[in-house]
Formats: C-alpha cells, structure tokens, sequence
C-alpha cells in the first residue's frame, strides 16, 4: 500500500462525456502528480501540483484539467471524451516537487470509452 | 519521440535465468529511476541512480548508471517467477520548475517456473 488513494478504479463511459478522477496523496505529500498509460504510449506525465499550485504541465489535452485543493487531494477532469482516451490514469505524490524523491504511485482509474 | 528507449519491449524467460534490460537516451538525466509494475497496481520504486557509472545491488538485481548519465541498465540473476511484472525506467531533468520525470515504456517480463 503506498498510501495514494484513486477512486474510482474502474469507469466506463460514453463518448463526449465527462468524468472526474480524485487523488488524495499520502500523508504529508505536497507534490501531486497525474499519468495516462495507455498500452501503445506508456506512461505520459500530464500534470503536476504542488501545495496547491500547478508546478509543471506535461502532454495534457485542452479538454482535460486538473487541481489541488488545500487539503492536498487532487481532482484530475476530462470532458468531451474520445474513445482514445480510454486508459490507466495514475496520480502520484511525493514530499517535495522535484530531485531525486521516490514516487508514490496510486492503483490507478482505469477508464473505458465506449 | 519517446525520450526513453526500452529494450526488449518484451521478455519471457525460465526460472533461473539471467537477463538483461536497458534504457537508452540521447539526452542527459540528473538522476534515473527504475520502478516495477505489477497487474493492478501502480509502479513502485526500485532505485535511484544519481551518478554516472553507478552502480547499485538490491538482491538479485543489479542497476547501472552510465558514465554519461544517458543510459541505464538493469541485470537480474537467477530469475524468478516473483520477478514477473512490467519494468519501467524513469529519468529526471532538472527544470527551472522543478524536476520532471519521463518514463520510458516498459519491459514486460515473464518468468515461467
């Protein structure tokens, strides 16, 4: 157990939908971050957070957005849903935003796009 | 692009074996992780090599830094089947916001009995 706690672990929608994924860090993590793994890309970063704020973006699409909350949870958003966009969504969280920290990774959403 | 190039992408040996994974780069990391991902679950951390030509042993499993910090590599001896699971490496750049991680795709292995 890692302590990074995802709900839901499994999604199925319908395209051009919209859904939210939460993420509460292990405690006293301050950084958050969000991962797509998909089977043909592997594991893309889209986004951190740190105490709050957006630290650094990676390949997340306009239709999708994320925040922190202060109490630290995380709520990653997709909309107008694609069948592409079928995938593991990981979050992750570690005490500090960057160097060498380890990350914590939760089980996962796995959302279905029908 | 991937950033991260690992080989093989796939890999199924027999118990007892001994093999091989590596992670390539054209760029330079400050630092490389590397993480196994069991079905189910999230990937979990393995080790952190910081410097170049490092090497670091966690039982069975021996990871190497290169000189250049550009690649990796990760042995494990003597196979088994607990070690089956997708393994993935991870590099660090140091940014002006903070270090970010790229993964590289993963080396699924199997270990039959």
């Amino acid at each position: 157990d890692s302590g990074v706690t995802q709900t839901p672990k499994h999604l199925i929608t319908a395209t051009g939908q919209r859904v939210t994924l939460r993420c509460s860090p292990r405690s006293g993590d301050l950084s958050v971050y969000w991962y797509q793994q998909s089977l043909d890309q592997g594991l893309q970063f889209l986004i951190q957070y740190y105490n709050g704020e957006e630290r650094a973006k990676g390949n997340i699409l306009e239709r999708f957005s994320a925040q922190q909350f202060p109490d630290l949870h995380s709520e990653l958003n997709l909309s107008s849903l694609e069948l592409g966009d079928s995938a593991l969504y990981f979050c992750a969280s570690s005490v500090v935003p960057g160097g060498t920290g380890e990350l914590f990774f939760g089980e996962g959403s796995r959302l279905t796009v029908l | 692009t991937q950033l991260l190039e690992q080989s093989p992408q796939f890999l199924s040996i027999q118990e007892g074996e001994n093999l091989t994974v590596y992670c390539n780069s054209s760029s330079v990391f400050s630092s490389l992780q590397w993480y196994r991902q069991e079905p189910g679950e999230g990937p979990v951390l393995l080790v952190t090599v910081v410097t170049g030509g490092e090497v670091k042993k966690l039982k069975r499993l021996t990871f190497q830094f290169g000189d250049a910090r550009k690649d990796s590599s990760l042995h494990i001896t003597a196979a088994q089947p607990g070690d089956t699971g997708l393994y993935l490496c991870a590099g660090a750049k140091e940014e002006t916001s903070g270090s970010r991680l790229t993964f590289g795709e993963g080396t699924q292995l199997t270990v039959n009995p």
